[in-house]
């Protein structure tokens, strides 16, 4: 099972900021890497997949890069409605289609 | 509009058995792939199963292979989780999750989940 590494864990930021998260994989899954994003109380909702294309609606400030191994989720200039945890998840070695762990993205 | 709608959780004793459900609206339900996806009280996301468009294709996650069974029944725009002989550790909010176009193994939309609590 491929495992899926987010880090860090906890990211504080001010708003206006750049975040740049990042995503390692126990092994190569090509581009086939999507990030989620999640607020509390909510429903995770998908931000990114093939690594870098966003998914429908998703702003600009938005941005994934990466392949094989290694991945990252930038946000250029944080908004109040970006706090929240992200999540990135392989989908290339399927089942099971892996999450890491998280990574929160709190104000700082 | 894609809705996805999670019924079914609630309080049960350990080793006993639960079917949730999930009403889907908005899209062609017999052209996608659909999954369960969990999550823990405070803990992140877990694949639970994944079922592809015609039932042809299932998949387990470890730590439910043998326990639980997906289904689905397209004339209703309905995914189902069977969940036989619960344990304390698949306490969780269960969400019902579509795959996306252009891999069945993303989620394109989430429903609000429903929580499952496994309890004596």
């Amino acid at each position: 099972e491929i495992v899926m590494t987010q880090s860090p864990a906890t990211l504080s930021v001010s708003p206006g900021e750049r975040a740049t998260l990042s995503c390692r994989a126990s092994q190569s899954v090509s581009s086939n890497l999507a990030w989620y994003q999640q607020k509390p109380g909510q429903a995770p909702r998908l931000l990114i997949y093939g690594a870098s294309t966003r998914a429908t609606g998703i702003p600009a400030r938005f941005s994934g890069s990466g392949s094989g191994t290694e991945f990252t989720l930038t946000i250029s200039s944080l908004q109040s409605e970006d706090f929240a945890v992200y999540y990135c998840q392989q989908y290339n070695n399927w089942p099971p289609g892996t999450f890491g762990g998280g990574t929160k993205v709190e104000i700082k | 509009e894609v809705q996805l709608v999670e019924s079914g959780g609630g309080l049960v004793q350990p080793g006993r058995s639960l079917r949730l459900s999930c009403a889907a609206s908005g899209f062609t339900f017999d052209d996608y792939a659909m999954h369960w996806v969990r999550q823990a009280p405070g803990k992140g996301l877990e694949w639970v199963s994944g079922i592809s468009w015609n039932s042809g294709s299932i998949g387990y996650a470890d730590s439910v292979k043998g326990r639980f069974t997906i289904s689905r029944d397209n004339a209703k725009n309905s995914l189902y989780l069977q969940m036989n002989s619960l344990r304390a550790e698949d306490t969780a909010l269960y969400y019902c999750a579509k795959g996306s176009s252009g891999s069945g193994y993303m989620f394109d939309y989430w429903g609000q989940g429903t929580l499952v609590t496994v309890s004596s």
